[in-house]
């Protein structure tokens, strides 16, 4: 079955480094995605990682994918308060409507 | 250069009064989807159209409508609102890829929905 989990809440120093994780169950998973939401406005696609990479850097966003144990990551360096919101993993098993959603991770920057 | 657009932003509407919300996107993608996000919660797919192949979600209830009169305009017809449809609705387009399902899907900033 299709499932995604996060855990609910973060919260880092400005200056850290977050790491948001995510796990799914559906090893067909073909596209591993990255969304933000801050309050009250719609869902910003941050980064994607496909099912046969292990890793992908942006700037100041690293995916680290484990296929063996479902995992997924981002972590965000020098976290700044404009990176306050909350954080959706998501993955897609290659349909055009299969696009499942966790629950969302807020993220709290503290200056 | 906005992508994909929702209006209104905000609509509050009454008690068993019809709703339409609109949405409409510059990437001439192909598909368009209607998501209702709860506080606290993750969107929840609703339906999708695929060109003009409309496909509702199996636990969409039977109130909520879409048209798609072109490819860049899609519309959520909720016909009789009720208290429990209170909620950001989210419309999302994406581009179908040939043999492989779709590209990564694009959110419009959503519309918050009043029900009084």
């Amino acid at each position: 079955g299709e499932d995604v989990e996060q855990s609910l809440f973060l919260s880092v120093r400005e200056g850290d480094s977050s790491v948001i994780n995510c796990t799914y169950t559906d090893s067909s998973s073909t596209y591993l995605y990255w969304y933000k939401q801050e309050p009250g406005a719609g869902l910003q696609l941050l980064t994607y990682i496909f099912s046969n990479m292990d890793m992908k850097q942006d700037q100041r966003l690293t995916v680290l994918l484990n296929k063996k144990d479902k995992h997924l990551s981002l972590r965000i360096a020098d976290t700044q308060t404009g990176d306050s919101a909350i954080y959706f993993c998501a993955e897609n098993l290659g349909g055009y409507q299969k696009v499942t959603f966790g629950i969302g991770t807020k993220l709290q920057v503290i200056p | 250069d906005a992508m994909v657009i929702q209006n209104p932003r905000y609509q509050v509407t009454q008690f068993g009064k019809p709703v339409t919300l609109s949405c409409s996107q510059t990437l001439n993608h192909n598909v368009m989807y209607w998501y209702q996000q709860k506080s606290s919660q993750a969107p929840k797919l609703l339906f999708h159209y695929y060109d003009k192949d409309f496909n509702n979600e199996a636990d969409t209830p039977d109130n909520f409508q879409s048209r798609r009169p072109n490819t860049s305009f899609c519309f959520l017809d909720i016909r009789s609102p009720g208290l429990g449809d209170a909620a950001m609705y989210l419309c999302a387009t994406s581009r179908a890829l040939s043999g492989r399902g779709t590209d990564t899907q694009y959110f419009g900033p959503g519309t918050r929905l009043t029900v009084l």
